[in-house]
């Protein structure tokens, strides 16, 4: 069965960094995207990115841009997310989910869209002095 | 941007249904997916492409996507279904969408 473990909990001052993993297992890690999601406490989901886990191709919401990147390490199917000069407000719970993409295209031949199957159990992350 | 908007609440009585709403412009034209996720939780897709349920999802989940508004729709709602409830899109210029998200409340 699909599963996609993250690592646990991590707290960090103000301007620090914080890399979070998730270990992807029951499926080829190769085959599907990697993408992270966040959430605040009593707020809702928020994307971050995505990242091919085959081709180590990024893509970043515009608001992370410059401050977050996206890696991988196939040999143990593990996806990270480095996330920089941390800000109280990046306290939240992080996610990795798999996407997959609709059975139905555009015009252009492109899937009309993606959703995210599978997501790992969350990490929260403390910003705090 | 593209933004997708929810009702912050909906509340039904057990056995009724439930509807659930998203708006968008012309979200009619995109794939609509819906995640469940319960307090302490991972969301969980219930629904995607508007109206496909994923294995082990119960039939009584059930999506439509027309015009503005995308609907998820929960008949004979069960105490087990209160959650927060989330839509979401991919759109080609703004990537992934969330929907604000939806608390439904089992009276």
């Amino acid at each position: 069965q699909v599963q996609l473990v993250q690592s646990g909990a991590e707290v960090k001052k103000p301007g620090a960094s914080v890399k979070v993993s998730c270990k992807a297992s029951g499926y080829t890690f190769t085959s599907y995207d990697i993408n992270w999601v966040r959430q605040a406490t009593g707020q809702g989901l928020e994307w971050m990115g995505w990242m091919n886990p085959n081709s180590g191709n990024t893509g970043y919401a515009q608001k992370f841009q410059g401050r977050v990147t996206m890696t991988r390490n196939t040999s143990i199917s593990t996806a990270y997310m480095e996330l920089s000069s941390l800000r109280s407000e990046d306290t939240a719970v992080y996610y990795c989910a798999r996407s997959g993409w609709s059975n139905y295209y555009d015009s252009s031949g492109s899937p009309k869209g993606y959703y995210f199957d599978y997501w790992g159990q969350g990490t929260l992350v403390t910003v705090s002095s | 941007s593209y933004v997708l908007t929810q009702p912050p609440s909906v509340s039904v009585a057990p056995g009724q249904t439930a509807r659930i709403t998203c708006g968008g412009n012309n979200i009619g034209s995109k794939s609509v997916h819906w995640y469940q996720q319960k307090p302490g939780q991972a969301p969980v897709l219930v629904v995607y492409d508007d109206s496909d349920r994923p294995s082990g999802i119960p039939e009584r989940f059930s999506g439509s996507n027309s015009g503005n508004t995308a609907t998820l729709t929960i008949s004979r709602v069960e105490a087990g279904d209160e959650a927060d409830y989330y839509c979401q899109v991919w759109d080609s210029s703004s990537d992934h969408r969330f929907g604000g998200g939806t608390k439904l409340t089992v009276l």
